[in-house]
């Protein structure tokens, strides 16, 4: 089946500088990204929906600003914390679906911690 | 917009038992799919199973299967031959139209169930 890479598997950072993580579909054409965020014990909330070469759609309450997210290629994306403070503590997720294929493929999470 | 409710927090089954996990949903869309994904511990999300809303006969994979009400808006998993590699926490999504073809989820709260040998 497809496969989604998602780099670093954890990071910790000081606050106040900014991290990067990568969202790779390894066999397949990304034509859509997902980026969800996911607090201890609780649901995965979407922040923002991306399709390849357009600029991102925010959720309500996610500032586009403080994590800054790019689709440049169909098969990488990648989000940025900018910024990072403690709250921004969390698990995040990407999950991406090709063009000719209505499932979606997750990856494996990143769990960021700002000290 | 869209909401998915689970509303058992934590369930438990004996190995070898039947269990089934309940989840509504609510919306105002004609199109969307229904989803189960299990995160184990490793935090991986799983696809379990899928359901198309404009399909009438319940999804099946294996030991896993829908009970979907579409009047009712009801989409439980029932997990047959509990298995301790279930044990997991499984989220109910609800999948909108994001456009080009694509969807996004919004997921329950999530059902935290334990396999007990």
């Amino acid at each position: 089946g497809a496969v989604v890479s998602q780099h670093p598997s954890r990071v910790i950072c000081k606050s106040g500088t900014s991290v990067k993580i990568e969202c790779r579909s390894l066999d397949f054409q990304a034509t859509t990204m997902f980026w969800y965020r996911q607090f201890p014990k609780q649901s995965l909330m979407l922040m923002a929906t991306s399709n390849e070469g357009s600029k991102a759609t925010y959720e309500q309450g996610v500032e586009k600003d403080k994590f800054l997210i790019n689709h440049a290629s169909l098969t990488l994306s990648t989000l940025t914390v900018t910024s990072a403070h403690p709250e921004d503590s969390s698990f995040y997720i990407c999950s991406a679906r090709g063009a000719t294929n209505e499932k979606l493929f997750f990856g494996s999470g990143t769990q960021l911690s700002v000290l | 917009a869209q909401t998915v409710t689970q509303s058992q927090p934590e369930m438990s089954v004996q190995e070898a038992e039947t269990v089934t996990l309940s989840c509504t949903y609510d919306t105002s869309e004609s199109n969307y799919y229904l989803f189960w994904y299990k995160q184990p511990p490793s935090r991986q999300m799983i696809l379990v199973i899928r359901q198309e809303a404009y399909k009438q006969q319940n999804a099946t994979e294996n030991r896993f299967s829908v009970n979907f009400q579409k009047a009712a808006k009801s989409f439980s998993l029932k997990i047959s031959d509990s298995q301790l590699g279930d044990t997991a926490m499984y989220f109910c999504a609800f999948g909108a139209s994001a456009g080009a073809g694509s969807y996004q989820l919004t997921f329950g709260k999530g059902t935290k169930l334990s396999v007990i040998p």
